[in-house]
């Protein structure tokens, strides 16, 4: 079985500052990683997705991901965050077996970028 | 119109009442899920549905039923609804085969559901 840790579940900043948003994932096999972004009052949506290749990927609106199998992690970057931003962000992990039909969500953190 | 969709979006409902949440979508998808939401839980597996007549269990299906009565349409059963129900309802899809298998899940725009 799989678990995710997503141990901030609050993280203000201010706009145009950098952020993190930590992932740490336990799995006794080789996994599939995802970011889920949730707007206020809205449903979730992918933000980006690790498969296999490159072990950085990256959304379409600046923020990245990279993979460390040694560290377990899959920590959400972005060099600078807009008010835009400010949403609920879920990692989750799926085993390479199962791929994308289970899917198992961490608790969330919440990004607040205020002026 | 949206993709996937969710009826209805807002419930207040008693103790001990039956209430069915509904999803529908038209991205042809053969694979259907719920999910609950609750503040510092994050999204827990109630049910999935690889196709019509295939039906799983999530990690927590106590308490709860499912119909999958088309491709396109998958609802979920309260049969007799507690407080402990209230949480946000989500309904999301996915599909394809061989590589694009591993494509996202499409989630629905959620079902708050109130249980008093």
């Amino acid at each position: 079985a799989q678990s995710v840790t997503q141990l901030d579940s609050q993280v203000p900043v201010f706009e145009e500052a950098p952020v993190e948003l930590r992932c740490n994932y336990s799995s006794s096999v080789s996994v599939y990683l995802f970011w889920y972004v949730q707007y206020p009052n809205q449903g979730l949506q992918l933000l980006l997705k690790y498969l296999s290749g490159s072990t950085l990927v990256e959304s379409i609106n600046g923020f990245e991901a990279e993979f460390n199998k040694s560290q377990t992690s899959f920590h959400l970057r972005k060099p600078s965050v807009h008010i835009s931003d400010t949403a609920e962000y879920f990692c989750a992990v799926s085993d390479r077996v199962t791929g994308f039909q289970k899917l198992v969500f961490g608790t969330g953190t919440r990004l607040l970028v205020s002026p | 119109d949206a993709d996937v969709t969710q009826t209805p979006r807002n419930r207040i409902t008693k103790t001990g009442k039956r209430i069915m949440l509904e999803c529908s979508q038209t991205k042809g998808h053969d694979r259907m899920y719920w999910y609950r939401q609750d503040p510092g839980l994050g999204l827990r597996l109630i049910y999935y549905s690889f196709d019509v007549k295939d039906i799983n269990k999530g990690e927590i299906s106590d308490g709860y039923s499912v119909s999958r009565q088309a491709q396109a349409k998958f609802s979920l059963s309260l049969e007799s609804a507690i407080p402990n129900q209230t949480a946000l309802y989500f309904c999301a899809t996915s599909g394809g085969t061989g590589r694009t298998l591993y494509n996202e899940q499409f989630f629905g725009p959620g079902t708050r559901l109130t249980v008093l």
